[in-house]
């Protein structure tokens, strides 16, 4: 079935730093791909997604480009901030009777200042 | 920004109990989600629920488990008789449509214990 495999943390950088979290999948179809971001104390935020192949996502610096040859939406930004830390979630969305999400595990970005 | 909100944000029940999820959703939004987190593992569809019944559930989804909207905002996750495994975090979500291709809104989560 469709699956999707992030890598584990936590993930320490520090501030400026270039962040590189890996996230491959697994699907059928032509799935939607969406990274969120969960801050501590709150709710999963949509931090960016990409809908078809070669699509970048971005948004707060954040990049993700979807790659069908490799299956993979890997998420990067050039400059983290200590405002970065958080926890990540790579997430496709797939049809099976409704649409439903599949998330990864979750990496969490501790960055230092 | 709109936000999902739950309650309470952390819940301690003894085994056995029944516990009740609380979240308002979006208010112009027809489609509602529940999502768990065992700690350190994926994040797990539950539920989705549209038009006042369930669209589909998974299998942990079992008798065990309700949900409802009991008014126009509220909608709740009950779990009957809980077990230890039920222990984790309880997202809430909810979309404008069925796609969710601009994303769900999740709620903060309750972290259910299950002691």
């Amino acid at each position: 079935g469709d699956s999707v495999t992030q890598m584990e943390g936590p993930v320490t950088l520090s501030e400026e730093a270039f962040l590189t979290i890996n996230c491959t999948y697994t699907a059928t179809g032509y799935p939607s791909l969406f990274w969120y971001v969960q801050y501590p104390g709150e709710g999963l935020q949509l931090l960016l997604k990409a809908t078809k192949a070669d699509d970048k996502g971005s948004n707060k610096g954040f990049e993700a480009t979807y790659r069908k040859e490799t299956t993979s939406f890997h998420l990067e930004k050039g400059s983290v901030q200590v405002s970065d830390s958080a926890v990540y979630f790579c997430a496709l969305i797939y049809l099976s009777g409704t649409y439903k999400y599949i998330f990864g595990t979750g990496t969490r970005l501790k960055v230092l200042a | 920004e709109p936000e999902v909100t739950q309650t309470p944000s952390h819940q301690v029940t003894q085994m056995g109990q029944e516990v009740i999820l609380r979240c308002v959703p979006i208010s112009n939004h027809l489609y509602f989600y529940w999502y768990r987190q065992i700690l350190g593992q994926k994040v797990e569809f539950l539920v989705s629920f549209y038009n006042n019944e369930i669209s589909e559930k998974s299998e942990i989804f079992d008798d065990q488990f309700s949900v409802e909207r009991p008014d126009g905002s509220n909608f709740t996750l009950k779990i009957r008789s809980t077990k230890l495994e039920d222990s984790a975090m309880y997202f809430c979500a909810s979309s404008e449509d069925q796609v969710g291709g601009r994303g769900y809104t999740f709620g903060s989560g309750t972290r259910l214990t299950i002691v």
